[in-house]
């Protein structure tokens, strides 16, 4: 069974479009992320959530919403895409932040090119 | 804000021989956490090592150890006995609460 479980692995759309894409973990943690990393490799944080509340938001456009419906789903909504949000995104999760030991696991990513 | 750096994109070694791979992090806590991730060409992120910074023992995992300097702030992999396997970016993060930072990564070529 995956643990963290990402849909569409792949998506291919065209500028302007909205799309989704859908998370799920199955570790029964507390806090889910979304994480994006560019065709440089470089990977950043883009949202945490902690028992569907907001805890981390960085600087990312009002284009994308996340939206948490319980603590084991962590979806992510981009609007207007544009060519720059081509990438891929993870999304990860891991126990209550404020527990020691806790470690971040992954999704296997989300390869979103936009044309 | 944390950073984390590391400062070789790229390296080779040969299958069998030993690599160490750099990363330095600048932070004003003290309490924090260290991981190794290595992903492969699947892209799949997959958790190497773990190092809380409380804990002044090195932490090692079958072929993979670290080297956790905390007052130099650096944190170093060692990878003994290199497997083609061990092919894949090497990701070099820091974490507080449910924060975490990844470093630039370095690209880890294993040779037969």
């Amino acid at each position: 069974d995956t643990a963290v479980s990402q849909t569409p692995k792949y998506l291919v759309t065209q500028m302007g479009n909205d799309k989704s894409i859908k998370c799920e973990q199955n570790l029964g943690h507390d806090t889910m992320y979304w994480y994006k990393q560019d065709s440089k490799k470089f990977l950043k944080i883009m949202f945490s959530y902690n028992n569907k509340e907001l805890i981390i938001n960085e600087t990312v456009p009002n284009r994308f919403s996340p939206k948490s419906p319980d603590k084991a789903h962590l979806n992510l909504h981009i609007n207007s895409l544009e060519l720059g949000d081509s990438a891929v995104y993870f999304c990860a999760s891991s126990q209550d932040p404020g527990l020691s030991g806790n470690t971040i696991y992954f999704g296997e990513g989300s390869w979103l090119t936009v044309v | 804000a944390q950073t984390v750096t590391q400062s070789q994109p790229e390296m080779s070694v040969q299958e069998a021989e030993t690599v160490t791979l750099s990363c330095t992090y600048d932070t004003s806590e003290s309490n924090y956490y260290l991981f190794w991730y290595k992903q492969p060409p699947s892209r799949q992120m997959i958790l190497v090592i773990r190092q809380e910074a409380y804990k002044q023992q090195n932490a090692t995992e079958n072929r993979f150890s670290v080297n956790f300097q905390k007052a130099a702030k650096s944190f170093s992999l060692k990878i003994s006995d290199s497997q083609l396997g061990d092919t894949a970016m090497y990701f070099c993060a820091f974490m507080i609460l449910a924060d975490m930072r990844f470093g630039a990564g370095t690209r880890l070529t294993v040779k037969p």
